[in-house]
């Protein structure tokens, strides 16, 4: 079956500092990944939509200047926290279509 | 109104019950239409898609009423393994999915 990696599973950053989060799509074309952003006991929230070769399409009260999204080929989106706040700790996660929605893994990002 | 909206639950129930969740959504022009699995701190997991005739896949089953906007989960002889929370999810027009806030399911021994 279709299999998203996300990369990585968790990290911890000092506020301020920028963190990259990976999603690929394994054994599939993706010219759309999502990524959503869960906090705890509440369900997942739409943050964007990634399209391959793109700009990146924002849910509303997403900052696009704080979370860059890139989605440079077929199998790869990157999301990447910029000058992260505790705030922004949560669990971020990605998906792709293929035949319904397939999830990476999530990261949980903890900014101290 | 949210786009999709789920009872939260817990829903609490003996094994071996019957227990159904329903989830609305308020896009008339929805198209495509998911369940899915959510354990504690994991990804969601697709438990099966839900069609316009209704589906069933062994202990469960969707449904879907577009005229009064709501799809159904039913699960019956409910086991443990299926405490969860499960997650409505709609796919709106332009290919944007949106989940419902979950149905924390709890079963007892």
């Amino acid at each position: 079956g279709a299999v998203v990696s996300q990369h990585p599973s968790w990290v911890i950053c000092k506020s301020g500092t920028s963190v990259k989060i990976e999603c690929r799509s394994l054994d599939f074309q993706a010219t759309t990944m999502f990524w959503y952003r869960q906090f705890p006991k509440q369900s997942l929230m739409l943050m964007a939509t990634s399209n391959e070769g793109s700009k990146a399409t924002y849910e509303q009260g997403v900052e696009k200047d704080k979370f860059l999204i890139n989605h440079a080929s077929l199998t790869l989106s990157t999301l990447t926290v910029t000058s992260a706040h505790p705030e922004d700790s949560s669990f971020y996660i990605c998906s792709a279509s293929n035949y319904g929605y397939t999830f990476g893994s999530g990261t949980r990002l903890t900014v101290v | 109104r949210k786009e999709v909206e789920q009872d939260p639950g817990p829903f609490n129930v003996p094994e071996g019950a019957t227990v159904a969740f329903n989830c609305t959504y308020s896009n008339s022009a929805s198209q495509s239409f998911f369940w899915y699995r959510q354990d504690c701190r994991k990804e969601p997991k697709l438990l099966m898609s839900v069609y316009s005739s209704g589906n069933e896949d062994g202990r469960f089953t969707a449904q879907l009423n577009r005229a009064s906007q709501y799809i159904s989960l039913l699960i019956r002889d409910s086991k443990l393994s299926d405490s969860a929370t499960y997650l409505c999810v709609v796919n709106m027009v332009a290919s944007k999915i949106i989940f419902g806030s979950g149905t924390r399911l709890s079963i007892r021994p």
